[in-house]
């Protein structure tokens, strides 16, 4: 299994924003970076995924590092509902499973 | 349907008893996984299922877990002569990946909760 490492925990002020890291330095060429997040009581949810470049949607922004061994996970203005956590994962080609840590447990203070 | 769906959504049992959890993926999804999380855990793989290919059981943790998917869709996770270890939420998730190429994004159930006293 492709292993990531993440800070155990992280957390932020309300309405600021807020930098999730991840290293990943054994990625391989073909291998997607995902990102998910589990709220409290829930499944976790599929936040965003890229492969080389920078990616945005309308829940986060993902900054991949050019040797793509780390990547970022951006939310822009951490609200209250942000507070989860967060796993970073590779989806690596020819694998039938993603592989999740324990992940980053973000805090966000009111 | 709209999600995954995942019943029972609490289960408490006593030890030594079996126990079936139910996975209803995503209508057209060809892929479905079962993940457990133990209590603080991350999450642990224990099988997934492709189409009409022959399921990977990679991480049942034991002879006592098994699983089938019917008709490529619903899914059933049995566990026997269930353990006090067994307590988890355990987790099912679908995706419309097609080959093992390709970002695959999963979907997930809320889980099924399980207690054994």
């Amino acid at each position: 299994d492709a292993k990531t490492t993440q800070p155990n925990s992280m957390e932020s002020n309300e309405e600021e924003p807020v930098h999730l890291p991840c290293n990943h330095s054994t990625i391989s060429g073909t291998d997607y970076i995902h990102w998910y997040r589990q709220l409290p009581s829930q499944g976790p949810e599929y936040v965003i995924h890229g492969l080389t470049s920078n990616v945005n949607n309308r829940m986060a922004s993902l900054a991949i590092a050019e040797d793509r061994k780390s990547s970022t996970l951006i939310l822009h203005r951490a609200t209250l509902r942000d507070a989860a956590v967060y796993y970073c994962i590779l989806d690596q080609t020819g694998a039938n499973n993603l592989f999740f840590g324990t992940g980053t447990r973000l805090t966000v203070i009111p | 349907g709209a999600g995954v769906s995942q019943s029972p959504s609490n289960k408490v049992t006593e030890k030594g008893k079996d126990v079936e959890l139910r996975c209803d993926p995503i209508s057209g999804h060809t892929a479905l996984y079962w993940y457990r999380q133990s209590l603080g855990q991350g999450l642990e793989f224990l099988i997934y299922f492709q189409g009409n290919s022959a399921p990977d059981k990679s991480g049942l943790p034991s002879d006592r877990f098994s699983a089938e998917r019917t008709g490529g869709s619903v899914s059933t996770l049995t566990i026997q002569r269930t353990q006090q270890e067994d307590s988890a939420v355990y987790l099912c998730a679908s995706s419309s990946r097609q080959a093992l190429s390709g970002a695959n994004v999963l979907t997930f159930g809320a889980g099924s909760r399980l207690t054994v006293l």
